[in-house]
């Protein structure tokens, strides 16, 4: 079974850019991930499918400040010009034949 | 536009069965390629995926939830439930119901519903 790593916390000042990073365990390099977003007290939100090519399709509304990459085992989210709803609880989720997984989530605070 | 709407009693007893049904609006439940789930989130904790299944009835679960969960589906009222046994005070979360997209992740959501368990 896959395992998502990230960091519990990060932060970047208001209009500037930020990338988040999800790491899969070894043995699982080469699986999709999702990118949600939680704001406080609210649902996740679906941000994006991101391959391990870096290639990346963004959910219905998802800005364009926020883009996908991947190197390796790991996958990241970029948002750029950073704004005050930004702040939020980023989780990575991927998924196995018969299991689906999140990661322990980043909190990102705007500076 | 499809939509999930999850409901069920806010509140649960020790040892009791936490007992939830999501909604589905704007679509059917059963569309050939859906797959549906439950997934929750203790206060101040991260996702758990509780456990997932099918229009047809095919059923995945959390190994560590397995043995205390049931997820069902009723086509007839474009519904999935979710029962979790002999629940305990570590069950205490806001529970979502979601839709699994065609590529894999949970990329609809339900605005989630808090279930306390408490005597």
């Amino acid at each position: 079974q896959p395992v998502l790593t990230q960091s519990s916390s990060a932060s970047a000042s208001l209009g500037s850019s930020v990338k988040l990073t999800c790491t899969l365990s070894s043995g699982h390099r080469s699986y999709i991930i999702a990118w949600h977003q939680q704001q406080p007290g609210k649902a996740p939100r679906y941000l994006m499918k991101l391959e391990g090519s870096g290639s990346y399709n963004k959910g219905s509304g998802v800005p364009d400040r926020f883009s996908g990459s991947s190197s390796g085992a790991d996958r990241y989210l970029t948002i750029s010009n950073l704004q005050s709803e930004d702040e939020a609880d980023y989780y990575c989720e991927t998924w196995d034949s018969n299991t689906q997984v999140f990661g322990g989530g980043t909190k990102l605070t705007v500076l | 536009q499809l939509q999930l709407q999850e409901s069920g009693p806010g509140l649960v007893k020790p040892s009791e069965t936490l007992s939830l049904t999501c909604t589905v609006s704007g679509g059917s439940i059963s569309s050939g390629t859906s797959y549906w789930g439950w997934i929750r989130q203790p206060p101040g904790k991260g996702l758990e995926w509780i456990g997932s299944i099918s229009y047809s009835g095919s059923t995945y679960y959390n190994p560590s939830l397995k043995s205390r969960v049931t997820i069902s589906v009723d086509t007839s009222k474009n519904q999935f439930s979710l029962k979790l046994s002999s629940v305990t005070a570590a069950d205490t979360a806001v529970y979502y119901c979601a839709s699994r997209g065609i590529a894999g992740a949970f990329d609809i959501w339900g605005q989630g519903t808090m279930v306390t368990v408490s005597s």
